[in-house]
This record gives C-alpha cells, structure tokens and sequence, in this order.
C-alpha cells in the first residue's frame, strides 16, 4: 500500500535553511504521472499548499513562497525532498508530504512534521 | 488564485442529527473540489473528490454536492467519531484550502 514520511529536523533557527525529506513506498517517482507535494499546518490553523512535483520533474509552487522553495526527488531513494530558506517563526507549522491521486486531489497524506522555528 | 471560503467556523451537533458544511470558490473551479477530515493530531484523510465522489472505504453517511461555486458536505447522521475539522480543497488552480469547519458534538 502507498506509504509516505516526513523527515527532518524539529527546531531551526531563524534565518537558517530547512530541508525536509519525503520518504515514499508503494509507487515509484518514475511512474508516469505520478506526483508528490508538500503541504504545512500552522499549529491550530488551515492547511496551505507549497509546492509539488511530477515524475517527469517538472516543478510548481505556491506563487507566495516560490522565491523561497525548491523542490526535487530522488527515484533511485523513493525521495521527494522540499527545501525553504530565510526561516522565520511565522514558517513553524506541521509539514505534510502528499501522493496526488489520478484525478489531482491528495489521497494518501504521511503523518506529518511539526518544525518549529525560534531562536 | 483561487480561495475557498467555508462556513460555519464551528458546529455544535447532537449525535444522530444531519450536518451541514459550506464551501464557497471565489471563482468556478467546476467540479474540482475535495473535502477531508482532519481529526485532533492526525493528518487529513480524503472523504470526497470531484466534488460527490466518495472515496473508498468512507462511510455511506458522508456526501458531497456542488459544482461551479457552491459545495456542500453533509453527514446525514452524526456520529461520535465524527469529531473533527473538515476542510473543502480546490485542485482546479493549482490547491488550496478552506479555512475548515470544526464539528463538535453536543
């Protein structure tokens, strides 16, 4: 069955880099069509769309942080790996990786990473 | 882009009661709308795409309508389990979300 991870660190510093991984199992990255997103929760509000990527590596992000966001996978790994930079505590959410089902709604979600941003 | 704008913010339901849930598109995503249920410290789990679709393994008692701009969510008879926030998607325009609607029980 279809199964994604988050993984990376809990706590960053403002300013700082964050790179998170998305483990997948159950499809490949290879298979046409297929794509893997990000999504964040800021703790106690709605959830927001970041970015997200097809099996073909072709990229897209949410206009309002695509200056900060890069987005790429490894087939080889079974990794979706999401990158943001310039930190700051309003990014402290609970970050999600998503598989996009056939008709482009997100039907299989992993269980999240809560990363809080300080100093 | 695209925003979603869903209402109530919160209902206070009885068990067995029908529930409600709003969706509104700020413009016409046609029929490209999914609702999830997010309950306390679990991530979202996909109740309803294309805008009535159930998606599998969801009970019978959930059912979406709509299409253009207007979409709704009903739980015919609510349940204890039902518990949770629930948040309209649209995937027509890139995705975003609503702002959710959280159900409690009375």
């Amino acid at each position: 069955q279809i199964t994604l991870s988050e993984s990376g660190p809990s706590l960053v510093r403002p300013t700082q880099t964050l790179t998170l991984t998305c483990s997948i199992s159950g499809f490949s990255l290879s298979t046409y069509q297929v794509a893997v997103g990000w999504i964040r929760q800021p703790p106690g509000k709605a959830l927001e769309w970041l970015a997200l990527i097809y099996w073909n590596d072709e990229e897209h992000y949410s206009p309002s942080l695509k200056r900060r966001l890069t987005i790429t996978r490894d087939a080889s790994k079974n990794q979706v790996v999401l990158t943001m930079r310039n930190m700051d505590p309003l990014d402290t959410a609970t970050y999600y990786c998503g598989h996009k089902g056939d008709e482009s709604y997100f039907d299989y979600w992993g269980q999240g990473l809560l990363v809080t941003v300080t100093s | 882009e695209t925003f979603m704008t869903q209402s109530p913010a919160t209902l206070s339901v009885s068990p067995g009661e029908r529930v409600t849930l709003s969706c509104r598109a700020s413009q016409s995503v046609d029929k490209h709308v999914a609702w999830y249920q997010q309950r306390l410290g679990q991530p979202p789990r996909v109740l309803i795409y294309g805008a009535s679709k159930r998606a599998t393994g969801v009970p019978a008692r959930f059912s979406g309508s709509g299409s253009g701009t207007d979409f709704t969510l009903t739980i015919s008879s609510l349940q204890s389990e039902d518990s949770a926030v629930y948040y309209c998607q649209q995937y027509i325009d890139w995705w975003t979300f609503g702002q959710g609607t959280k159900v409690e029980i009375k």
